[in-house]
């Protein structure tokens, strides 16, 4: 069946270090990613998001990255800040679009000073 | 309103009891979603609404859970003779119609069943 995932639940960076987070996808119909941050008591925070047909998007601070051949995410987080520290998820909206997200496990971005 | 809101942020409640968690989508977003996050993990798709109806109820975990939209808006999801393992985080989110459109969540409730 489809499923997300994350290879490493804890991240520990420097403040003012590069990040990066990945994710795996075991879906290699999937069309449409996100990722979402998620701090504490509060619902998940969209980041940035990349369609099947682009491998690269960028953001404000944040670049996401999609390798269709290995079924691989990344999201690279530039000049990490404390304010950076959460959960962050990856996810999956399968094929077509689709109307539910299937998300990861989550990695948990500590920004030490 | 400006975001997803939900209702209320948290509930305690004794096993056996319904409990009704309330969510608001974004004003003009026709589709909705419920989603479940248990302590330490990731979200659990549960039921999507487009406008009043309910095409994918596929991740509701048991009759116990039951939910419906009224006037393309606010969503009720209800958890009947809730159980010790109901308790969770509950969120719900919208997007402005279908597909690959963004997915806002709202800040979800803590359900606590003793």
């Amino acid at each position: 069946g489809e499923s997300v995932g994350l290879h490493l639940p804890t991240l520990s960076v420097q403040e003012g270090d590069n990040s990066i987070i990945n994710c795996a996808y075991s879906n290699s119909a999937s069309d449409y990613f996100i990722w979402y941050k998620q701090e504490s008591g509060k619902g998940p925070q969209f980041i940035i998001d990349i369609r099947s047909n682009m491998d690269k998007r960028q953001g404000q601070r944040v670049t996401v990255l999609l390798n269709k051949t290995v079924k691989h995410l990344s999201l690279q987080i530039a000049a990490t800040q404390p304010g950076d520290s959460a959960v962050y998820f990856c996810a999956d909206s399968g094929t077509g679009g689709g109307n539910k997200l299937t998300f990861g496990t989550g990695t948990q971005l500590k920004v030490e000073l | 309103g400006a975001g997803v809101s939900q209702s209320p942020s948290n509930k305690v409640t004794e096993k056996g009891k319904d409990v009704e968690l309330r969510c608001d989508p974004i004003s003009g977003h026709t589709a909705l979603y419920w989603y479940r996050q248990s302590l330490g993990q990731g979200l659990e798709f549960l039921i999507y609404f487009q406008g009043n109806s309910a095409p994918d109820k596929s991740g509701l975990p048991s009759d116990r859970f039951s939910a419906e939209r009224t006037g393309g808006s606010v969503s009720t999801l209800t958890i009947q003779r809730t159980q010790q393992e109901d308790s969770a985080v509950y969120l719900c989110a919208s997007s402005l119609r279908q597909s690959t459109d963004t997915q806002y969540f709202g800040p979800g409730t803590r359900l606590t069943v003793l």
